[in-house]
């Protein structure tokens, strides 16, 4: 199986754009989740996911929407990009409570 | 809400040398307790876990990390290091599900 993918794997956007960032996985996790990795700030949680019609914030979830209509995908939206959110980010997924397996990254550069 | 803490930062190190990296959570419960890896340009990987039973638990490469409940803490250790183990090294805690992550530690490998 594929494990967690995600599309694209670079995006430059301007201020003010809009975009989704794709995660699917194949494993069958109910749990899901998108962090953003920033130099020295480690991981911070976005938002995340227990289940197909079920999502909740995180520490950063502001500029940031989410939805999970099915158990495979777990797309992010960014509703009007700023520069504060040029950043990696990473989605993951895990059965609950158990490790959690992440996807290559996206690694977004707004302008 | 649980916090993560990795007291190094930055960890410089010459072949062969041995490695001990800090990592403590905020509080007690029930936790199961995580160590991925991060090696440049790549994703996050499982190095090892913590669930139950005996609080030494051995990962992959070499790498093993000691619970200690009383100190809320899980350190990981590995006898003599090599220049491959260069990477990031992330500590994360998983409480009812939900993941918290410590900021890491860069691990540097001097050969």
């Amino acid at each position: 199986n594929a494990g967690v993918t995600q599309t694209p794997k670079f995006q430059v956007l301007k201020t003010g754009q809009s975009m989704t960032l794709q995660c699917a996985q194949d494993m069958n996790h109910e749990y899901m989740s998108w962090y953003r990795q920033d130099p020295g700030m480690g991981l911070r949680l976005i938002h995340y996911s227990v289940g197909a019609g079920i999502t909740d914030q995180g520490e950063v979830p502001n500029g940031y929407n989410v939805s999970r209509s099915t158990t495979e995908d777990f797309p992010l939206r960014l509703l009007s990009a700023a520069p504060s959110q040029t950043s990696v980010y990473f989605c993951a997924s895990s059965y609950m409570g158990y490790e959690q397996y992440f996807g290559p990254g996206t690694r977004l550069t707004v302008t | 809400a649980q916090s993560v803490s990795q007291h190094n930062h930055h960890v410089i190190l010459s072949e062969a040398a041995s490695l001990e990296l800090g990592c403590n959570y905020s509080y007690g419960g029930t936790v199961n307790l995580f160590w991925y890896v991060q090696y440049p340009g790549q994703h996050l990987q499982l190095l090892l876990k913590y669930f139950s039973g005996d609080p030494l638990v051995k990962g992959i490469k070499g790498f093993e990390a000691e619970f200690i409940k009383s100190k809320f803490s899980f350190n990981l250790r590995k006898p003599s290091v090599q220049w491959s183990d260069t990477a990031e090294y992330f500590c994360a805690v998983n409480e009812w599900s939900q993941f918290y992550f410590g900021t890491g530690t860069s691990l540097t490998v001097i050969p």
